[in-house]
């Protein structure tokens, strides 16, 4: 079964600063991983989805790789921001599983940035 | 105003009712899905529907059952066999493998 693991748990940054949010999976034969975000007691927000074929999305200040053959993504945000504050959570859809393209998720990294 | 829309945002059920969670959507979308997050866990899957009168069990469906007459709304109704219902309760819907939306949740808290 797809196992997804987001590395850290949790994370405190002062503002400006770049940060690297990593999530790493299992079963490399997925269709696509999207990022999402969650603020506290919401539903999640969709970042950014990287298809099987890419190897990054871009959107704004943030940027998403994905290395399915090492089944590793990372999530790039730039300049953080106060409001960047959420919780941060990573999924995949993979071609292995008999779900009609349900995601796996990762438990999330919190993270908190700093004015 | 397009989207998805989970009702009530709050829920309270008291032991041995049965209580309903609605999901309504106007995206189109063939697929509709449940999650349940509980904190310091991931999402896991209850149920999901690829298409209207059909829908299957994911890894956590035990005291849980929903119903798709329309391919708008998906309900979710938790039984008085699901021991311990507290959690958030997210749904989603999908087109195929595109992008994925969700609603803003329901929290359901057993009195």
């Amino acid at each position: 079964k797809q196992e997804v693991t987001q590395i850290p748990a949790a994370l405190s940054v002062p503002e400006g600063e770049n940060l690297v949010l990593n999530c790493s999976f299992t079963d490399s034969a997925i269709y696509n991983l999207q990022w999402f975000r969650q603020d506290p007691g919401k539903g999640l927000t969709s970042l950014l989805l990287i298809q099987s074929s890419q190897r990054e999305q871009t959107s704004g200040r943030l940027n998403a790789s994905l290395d399915k053959s090492s089944g590793r993504s990372t999530l790039y945000i730039a300049a953080s921001q106060p409001g960047d504050s959420a919780t941060y959570l990573c999924a995949v859809s993979d071609t292995n599983s008999n779900s009609g393209y349900a995601l796996n998720f990762g438990k999330g990294t919190s993270l908190l940035v700093t004015p | 105003d397009g989207g998805i829309t989970q009702s009530p945002k709050y829920l309270f059920r008291k032991e041995g009712q049965n209580v309903t969670l609605s999901c309504e959507q106007n995206l189109n979308h063939d697929a509709m899905y449940w999650y349940r997050q509980d904190p310091g866990q991931g999402l896991r899957l209850i149920y999901y529907s690829q298409i209207v009168n059909d829908f299957q069990k994911g890894d956590i469906a035990e005291g849980y059952s929903v119903s798709r007459e329309k391919k708008e709304s998906f309900p979710l109704t938790v039984t008085s066999a699901q021991k311990n219902p507290t959690a958030f309760y997210l749904c989603a819907t999908r087109q195929g493998a595109a992008e994925a939306f969700f609603g803003q949740g329901t929290r359901l808290t057993v009195v």
